[in-house]
């Protein structure tokens, strides 16, 4: 069965205080790992999508990087508007849907 | 403006009563999956549909049911036999799913369901 565990659960920062999120992952055949946002009442937002350990894409102040047993989201430099619940998710080789974990949720206080 | 759209935003429903949320999308793809959001909990899946007029089970199907006629649709009914239906339901589609891909899923904006 895949598992995804995130942490911190929660995590409060000061505007311009770089710091990283992290994405535990167990899975049979990684196809993917993928990182969404959500803001509050609405649906996620993709971010990235990793295949292979060693990968790493970035956009604007987010770069995503991935291990054969983790990947990180590091956050450089955030801004107020970089505030939400970033989510991170597998999908392994014998899977369709995605197994989703449950969130970092991210305060950037100016 | 390609996308996904949900419908209604919010629906309340009393006990006893089914109720279907609509899910369209224009963005062509052959895949359309349906999630479930509950509070301090990761999004998990409850059916999915990879080509039309075909769909499977995810990991909590039961009191739930679906539909695939038309390749843009993908409606979910909530039935009286879901025991615990009050939750953010999240429609999403992807280009497809043949074995060994790995496409990214896009998603809608949500439907928030309270059983009165």
């Amino acid at each position: 069965e895949d598992q995804v565990t995130q942490s911190p659960e929660a995590l409060r920062l000061q505007e311009g205080e770089s710091s990283s999120l992290n994405c535990s992952y167990t899975v049979s055949g990684l196809r993917g790992l993928f990182w969404y946002r959500q803001d509050p009442g609405k649906g996620p937002e993709f971010l990235f999508t990793l295949y292979s350990a060693g990968e790493e894409k970035e956009k604007e102040r987010l770069k995503a990087t991935l291990t054969k047993k983790e990947s990180f989201l590091h956050i450089t430099a955030p801004k107020p508007e970089d505030s939400a619940t970033y989510l991170c998710a597998v999908q392994g080789g014998g899977a369709d849907g995605l197994t989703f974990g449950k969130g970092t949720h991210l305060i950037i206080q100016p | 403006d390609g996308g996904i759209t949900q419908s209604p935003k919010y629906l309340f429903r009393k006990e006893g009563q089914n109720v279907t949320l609509s899910c369209e999308q224009n963005l062509n793809h052959d895949a359309m999956y349906w999630y479930r959001q509950d509070p301090g909990q990761g999004l998990r899946l409850i059916y999915y549909s990879q080509i039309v007029n075909d769909f499977q089970k995810g990991d909590i199907a039961e009191g739930y049911s679906v539909s695939r006629e038309k390749k843009e649709s993908f409606p979910l009914t909530v039935t009286s036999a879901q025991k615990n239906p009050t939750a953010f339901y999240l429609c999403a589609s992807s280009i497809d799913s043949e074995p060994g891909s790995y496409n990214e899923q896009f998603f809608g904006p949500g439907t928030r369901l309270t059983v009165l």
